[in-house]
């Protein structure tokens, strides 16, 4: 079993469409959940991490982390076309010093 | 835009050769990773190095090694290509300390004829 596990996808939306993605995990010692977007023939750039538990808001972006439930998920408010990319979640602990990549999700937003 | 780099961007070569894959960054993070990613499909750790001749094997096997003699540099060597190994790989930095964003380069799509 993987330590973390994504939603697969693909996901197809459209334009203004509230978007969510999810990612479970089995290591309790995860302390920092990342999000990072992936458009094609690109590498990964972050989008927004949270550290432990918790809500965190960046314009459109919410991250969520539930560790009670080993949960977390990015929802996207008011998707734009420029949203269509695959979505990675990470995890990592302090100790570990290499994240753990979810398989990815990907995401289409249609005009 | 992160100060990370990867050379070549695409790279066709003959089963038998030997390539580098060149990676630097300008950071100075401590931290660096060889990931491989099929187009559509997860990214799979095959090194990475906590700094200054530190390597280590990530969670997938490879032919591939590394080395880490400068803290920028970070190149992938394949003795001998093989088909198999078409593939892109992707090179990422980060810091020692605080968040554990990882800064990815372009990439080096490598196809093995």
């Amino acid at each position: 079993q993987k330590e973390v596990e994504q939603d697969p996808g693909p996901l197809s939306v459209p334009e203004g469409a509230i978007v969510s993605l999810n990612c479970t995990y089995s290591n309790s010692a995860f302390q920092y959940f990342m999000w990072y977007r992936q458009y094609s023939r690109k590498g990964p750039e972050l989008l927004m991490y949270t550290y432990s538990s918790g809500n965190k808001e960046d314009g459109r972006f919410t991250a969520q982390v539930d560790k009670s439930s080993k949960y977390i998920s990015l929802f996207i408010r008011d998707s734009q076309p420029s949203d269509s990319a695959t979505y990675l979640c990470a995890m990592e602990n302090t100790n570990a010093g290499k994240s753990t990549f979810g398989d990815g999700t990907t995401l289409t937003v249609k005009p | 835009e992160a100060d990370i780099y990867q050379t070549p961007r695409y790279l066709v070569i003959g089963t038998g050769k030997k390539i580098t894959l060149e990676c630097s960054q300008t950071m100075g993070h401590d931290k660096m990773y060889w990931y491989q990613q099929d187009p559509g499909m997860e990214l799979h750790l095959i090194h990475y190095s906590y700094g200054v001749n530190s390597t280590e094997k990530g969670d997938l096997s490879s032919e591939s090694t590394v080395s880490r003699i400068r803290t920028e540099h970070f190149p992938l060597t394949l003795e001998s290509a093989r088909p198999s190994h078409t593939s892109q790989y992707l090179c990422a930095s980060s810091a020692r300390t605080g968040a554990p964003e990882a800064f990815f380069g372009q990439g080096t799509r490598l196809t093995v004829v």
